[in-house]
């Protein structure tokens, strides 16, 4: 069973732009679609992004993914206050037959 | 709009058994695939069961295989999970979630599930 390695924290100021990583253990992620998710505080999670760099309806422009080699990256330029939320990543596992979630990497904005 | 309603969740003693159901609204529930994902207190997010559209694929993690059951009553727009054997570590908030092509796309606000002596 793979596991997605996410860093605990992220931070950065309003106005800078913030990057996530999420890796893979088990194998490349390259040829896996993977998913982010934002959670507000005390709210559901969010699709944010799908299929690695597509953005639902409705998802700010300010938000991005991006993968390359070992890892997918979600980047949030022009950082506002409420982007304060932790976010996800996640991948279907064909062996698990289920979705794999990374550990989460919370945002603060400083 | 899309609307999943959640409930059944409530306290339990270790070895009972829970019932959740998912209200779906706003979209054609049918056509889609539908999960439960949980999440503990204070943690992360865990994948735990997986149906089909037509039911006919059903797949779940490994904690809760052969404990929980997930169904579904495409006439009556509703997803449900019956937990048994219930532990202390399946505390958590069970979400009802829709499954697009692409994934897990749109949540419900979830349904807490206490499991403690």
């Amino acid at each position: 069973q793979s596991v997605l390695i996410q860093p605990p924290s992220a931070s950065g100021t309003p106005g800078q732009r913030a990057t996530i990583s999420c890796s893979r253990s088990s194998s490349n992620i390259e040829t896996t679609a993977v998913n982010w998710y934002q959670q507000l505080p005390g709210t559901a999670p969010k699709l944010l992004i799908y299929s690695n760099n597509q953005r639902p309806s409705g998802v700010p422009d300010r938000f991005s993914g991006s993968k390359s080699g070992t890892s997918a990256s979600l980047a949030i330029s022009g950082l506002q206050s409420e982007d304060e939320a932790d976010y996800y990543c996640a991948v279907w596992d064909d062996s698990l037959k289920g979705w794999v979630f990374g550990g989460g990497t919370k945002l603060t904005v400083l | 709009q899309v609307q999943l309603v959640e409930s059944g969740g409530g306290f339990v003693q270790p070895g009972g058994s829970l019932r959740l159901s998912c209200a779906a609204s706003g979209f054609t529930f049918g056509d889609y695939y539908m999960s439960w994902i949980r999440q503990a207190p204070g943690k992360g997010l865990e994948w735990i069961s997986y149906i089909s559209n037509s039911a006919n694929a059903i797949y779940y993690s490994g904690s809760v295989k052969g404990r929980f059951t997930i169904s579904r009553d495409n006439a009556k727009n509703s997803l449900f999970l019956q937990m048994n054997s219930l532990r202390a570590e399946d505390t958590a908030i069970y979400y009802c979630v829709r499954s697009s092509h692409y994934g897990p796309d749109f949540w419900g606000q979830g349904t807490l599930v206490t499991v403690s002596s």
